[in-house]
């Protein structure tokens, strides 16, 4: 298994500033992910963070509002920029070995904007 | 179009009885499905992960069924227990993707 830790785990921030999510895995993983699951909704994916090179961001999604960075096997890190009271989410990492294996969750940050 | 529906999406049943909850997938070329369990506010627990050529998993109480050709899987909870109250969430891995396409999830109380 893998354990995932994220620091923080909640913010309260304020329009117009930017936050970064630290996202830390126990062990090395090939693949890490990063997602935002609104009130009451299901989890959406925001980007894969690819070690050594720049993300790939799924639609909607772009690298100036969600700058990430994953330095190595272990580590990624998720920023939301220029945040507005629509960014208020909870913002989860995700990790996985290989394609054919589990996929682990952060215990998620909870961000409200004001 | 690659789709993950779980109906209802939410239920309850009294504590003693077995849960049964449906998960249905549009394309039966999948790599594996994996069910998850969050609790309100929380990050996301792995329940169990079947691979395409697995029909079944077994952890404790939790059974989870695979049936590729049809587009479904079914997570059975035996005798289910009020902290089992959660939502339960499924995920399907399909061929040329590298992201998981979840369901919506079913919320499940359990009254004591």
């Amino acid at each position: 298994s893998a354990v995932i830790s994220q620091k923080p785990s909640r913010d309260i921030c304020q329009r117009g500033t930017s936050l970064t999510i630290q996202c830390q895995v126990d062990s090395q993983v090939t693949m890490m992910f990063w997602y935002r699951q609104q009130p009451g909704q299901s989890l959406t994916l925001i980007a894969t963070a690819n070690q050594g090179s720049e993300a790939t961001y799924e639609s909607g999604f772009v690298i100036d509002k969600f700058p990430i960075s994953r330095p190595n096997l272990t580590f990624s890190t998720l920023t939301v920029s220029n945040m507005s009271p629509e960014d208020s989410s909870i913002y989860l990492c995700s990790a996985r070995r290989d394609k054919g294996e589990t996929q682990y969750f952060g215990p998620g940050t909870r961000l409200l904007v004001l | 179009k690659q789709e993950v529906t779980q109906i209802p999406a939410a239920l309850s049943v009294p504590e003693g009885e077995n849960l049964v909850l449906n998960c249905s997938f549009t394309d039966s070329a999948i790599y594996n499905l994996q069910w998850f369990r969050q609790d309100p506010g929380k990050g996301l627990t792995s329940l169990l992960l079947i691979q395409s050529s697995q029909r079944e998993q077994t952890s404790g109480r939790l059974n989870a069924s695979l049936d590729k050709s049809s587009g479904r899987s079914t997570l059975y909870i035996a005798a289910s227990q009020p902290g089992d109250s959660a939502t339960y969430l499924c995920a399907v891995l399909f061929y040329g993707n590298n992201r998981l396409a979840f369901g919506k999830g079913n919320q499940v109380v359990v009254i004591p």
